[in-house]
């Protein structure tokens, strides 16, 4: 089973800052790779997928990259809507998510 | 616009089995897998197993294998997912998700809590 590993476990920034939150997968997943926001009390909504790739109506301040094994996912300018937790997932085999990344407000 | 609407709430006892079902629209249903993912309360996402809507094939976590059955009912457009001998840490939400190795939709989740 390829582990998938976020960090930090939690992130604290100021709104209008940047955030950049880390995956890291132990063996190479190339870029099959997707991102997610969940909300509390909400179903989780995909956000980047193919490491890079924003999903229809992600607005362009977030933004994917990375390929094989270390992977980033950068919020240019954060919104209040921002302030969720993030996951992880490899799909080259199967699927794991990481343990995910709360994003919070400083 | 593609969704996927799930069944509701459901409390069962240790021991019981339960039965959650997803109903898609807005796409066509054979033409993409359907994943399973729960999520423990305040826990991380944990991916339960695959169905191919076109052909029904499976492939489920190995933590799950034998307790755990997924089918679809092509003539509904709906997905279900059966657990077997439950226990008090198989409360969870239960969430389908269209498979597209992402997965994009995903329904609202089901509640299912596990208590005698």
């Amino acid at each position: 089973e390829i582990v998938m590993t976020q960090s930090p476990a939690t992130l604290s920034v100021s709104p209008g800052e940047r955030a950049t939150l880390s995956c890291r997968a132990s063996q190479s997943v190339s870029s099959n790779l997707a991102w997610y926001q969940q909300k509390p009390g909400q179903a989780p909504r995909l956000l980047i997928y193919g490491a890079s790739t924003r999903a229809t109506g992600i607005p362009a301040r977030f933004s994917g990259s990375g390929s094989g094994t270390e992977f980033t996912l950068t919020i240019s300018s954060l919104q209040s809507e921002d302030f969720a937790v993030y996951y992880c997932q490899q799909y080259n085999n199967w699927y794991t998510f990481g343990q995910g990344t709360k994003l919070e407000i400083k | 616009q593609v969704q996927l609407v799930q069944s509701g709430a459901e409390v069962k006892k240790p021991g019981a089995s339960v039965k959650v079902s997803c109903k898609a629209s807005g796409y066509t249903f054979t033409s993409y897998g359907i994943s399973w993912v729960r999520q423990a309360p305040g826990q991380g996402l944990e991916w339960m197993g695959w169905i191919s809507a076109y052909n029904g094939n499976t492939n489920y976590a190995q933590k799950l294998q034998g307790r755990v059955t997924m089918t679809t009912d092509t003539s509904t457009s709906t997905a279900y997912m059966e657990l077997r001998s439950l226990r008090s840490d198989d409360t969870a939400v239960y969430y389908c998700a269209r498979d597209l190795g992402w997965f994009d939709p995903w329904g609202q989740g089901t509640l299912v809590t596990v208590s005698s």
